[in-house]
């Protein structure tokens, strides 16, 4: 396991579209969290989950924003009818312990809404 | 809202000086971590600080967490252009990490 990935790295779609980023963990963490993070700015917390229950969800997540983590292992994040404004970089980290424990990025999935 | 506001947002610098950065917050957390961020890269974690006026040495970065801690510091010694990146407060909030606005040091040769 070479740590956590997340694809398609980048995406480009149409105001209106819908996609999808996938997230797969390190196998052995049961946190995974979504960030969204625009340019030179600090990530942004969408949402977690703990194993296959998700937590917490953050009041930036509108109704056109659903993740999943069905199995408890890789987690999907969609977006609905896309817009402008959700241009930006979305990432995904893991983690082994919950509060101060260290996470571990992927790469991001970087998402351009035309 | 729990904000981290660090400063300062941009820092460009040659190679050889040293530098502060910031990291403040009106919040109390339980423990605060400092990651680097390179371009294209996910954050990546450099220190955890969990105890009020803990100093915390990584070679030539040092870092401090506030005894209320509710802010923290990262100083560099003679930075070098591979310290060059993005440098991001995270502060522990119930069992999430909320980020610090970041701060972009770019070290010239």
């Amino acid at each position: 396991d070479t740590g956590v990935s997340q694809n398609p790295r980048h995406k480009i779609t149409k105001r209106g579209q819908n996609v999808t980023f996938r997230c797969d963990p390190i196998s052995e963490h049961n946190r995974l969290y979504w960030y969204r993070q625009t340019l030179g700015q600090g990530p942004e917390f969408l949402t977690y989950f703990q194993n296959e229950a998700q937590l917490e969800k953050s009041r930036l997540l509108s109704d056109r924003f659903s993740a999943e983590r069905p199995k408890g292992s890789f987690s999907t994040l969609e977006i609905q009818r896309t817009e402008q404004g959700d241009s930006a970089m979305y990432l995904c980290a893991s983690s082994l312990f919950g509060l101060g424990g260290e996470l571990f990025f992927g790469e991001g999935s970087r998402l351009t809404v035309l | 809202t729990q904000l981290l506001e660090q400063s300062p947002q941009f820092l460009s610098i040659q190679e050889g000086e040293n530098l502060t950065v910031y990291c403040n917050s009106s919040s109390v957390f339980s423990s605060l971590q400092w990651y680097r961020q390179e371009p294209g890269e996910g954050p990546v974690l450099l220190v955890t600080v969990v105890t009020g006026g803990e100093v915390k040495k990584l070679k030539r970065l040092t870092f401090q967490f506030g005894d209320a801690r509710k802010d923290s510091s990262l100083h560099i010694t003679a930075a070098q252009p591979g310290d060059t990146g993005l440098y991001l407060c995270a502060g522990a909030n119930t069992d999430k990490l909320i980020f610090g606005t970041g701060t972009r040091l770019q070290v010239f040769p």
